[in-house]
């Protein structure tokens, strides 16, 4: 199967920009992730959702980040403007959320992004 | 979630088993122990997960110690490859999804 597609690979912007990122769950997943992973920390969850609605975004920046899955397919997060403090690895993940033993995330290779 | 505290840093040679530590002592009656690993420049890669009962997998050995606070991942012929960050991370599990917390893990580093 596909796995979980996110673009762009880099994007370097400079602070008080505008950025997006795009990510294509695998086929059939319903439930969708955004993670921020910060240089030399595990990821951190900004955002959950099962098909197009939040389950989860209690540690989603709201006032500079967004990000919306309208057809509960592809998702985009988006940040506005951002910091210095943004520049991160952004990864997606989805995965089916019917038992248990199918329950594994399967991530992207992630959105570097660099703030300047 | 309960907490999980693994080492920093371990070194295993080529071919021989590497057996990855966590302590979970807080973790609850209903919380699964998963396993997720992370080579430079990907993403997070599932491993293995197990409740009470210990776990094999084409990938790796999952042992979880009788009082349920502490196991360990054993990749029994570590390769190359296998050089990456390992992350040990307790989660209840529902039909509604759930997310990871994923702390720093340990950077596993295979020698030839």
């Amino acid at each position: 199967e596909a796995g979980v597609a996110q673009s762009p690979r880099y994007k370097i912007i400079e602070k008080r920009q505008s950025v997006a990122f795009w990510c294509n769950p695998i086929s059939g997943h319903a439930t969708l992730y955004w993670y921020q992973q910060i240089l030399g920390q595990g990821p951190k969850l900004l955002i959950q959702f099962q098909n197009n609605g939040v389950v989860d975004d209690s540690q989603l920046p709201k006032d500079r980040f967004s990000a919306e899955r309208l057809k509960g397919v592809d998702s985009t997060l988006k940040i506005q403007p951002a910091k210095l403090e943004d520049s991160a690895v952004y990864l997606c993940a989805s995965t089916t959320s019917v038992s248990v033993q199918r329950s594994a995330l399967h991530f992207g290779n992630g959105t570097r992004l660099t703030v300047t | 979630d309960a907490k999980t505290t693994q080492p920093t840093s371990m070194d295993c040679a080529e071919g021989r088993a590497a057996n990855l530590p966590c302590n979970h002592s807080t973790i609850s009656g209903n919380e699964y122990v998963y396993w997720y690993r992370q080579i430079h420049s990907q993403g997070p890669q599932y491993i293995i997960h197990g409740l009470k009962n210990n776990e094999t997998n084409e990938m790796a050995s999952l042992i979880i110690t009788e009082d349920r606070k502490s196991s360990t991942l054993i990749l029994p012929h570590a390769t190359l490859r296998d050089t990456a960050v390992y992350y040990c991370i307790v989660r209840v599990a529902s039909n509604s999804g759930y997310a990871l917390n994923f702390g720093k893990g340990t950077s596993l580093l295979v020698t030839p």
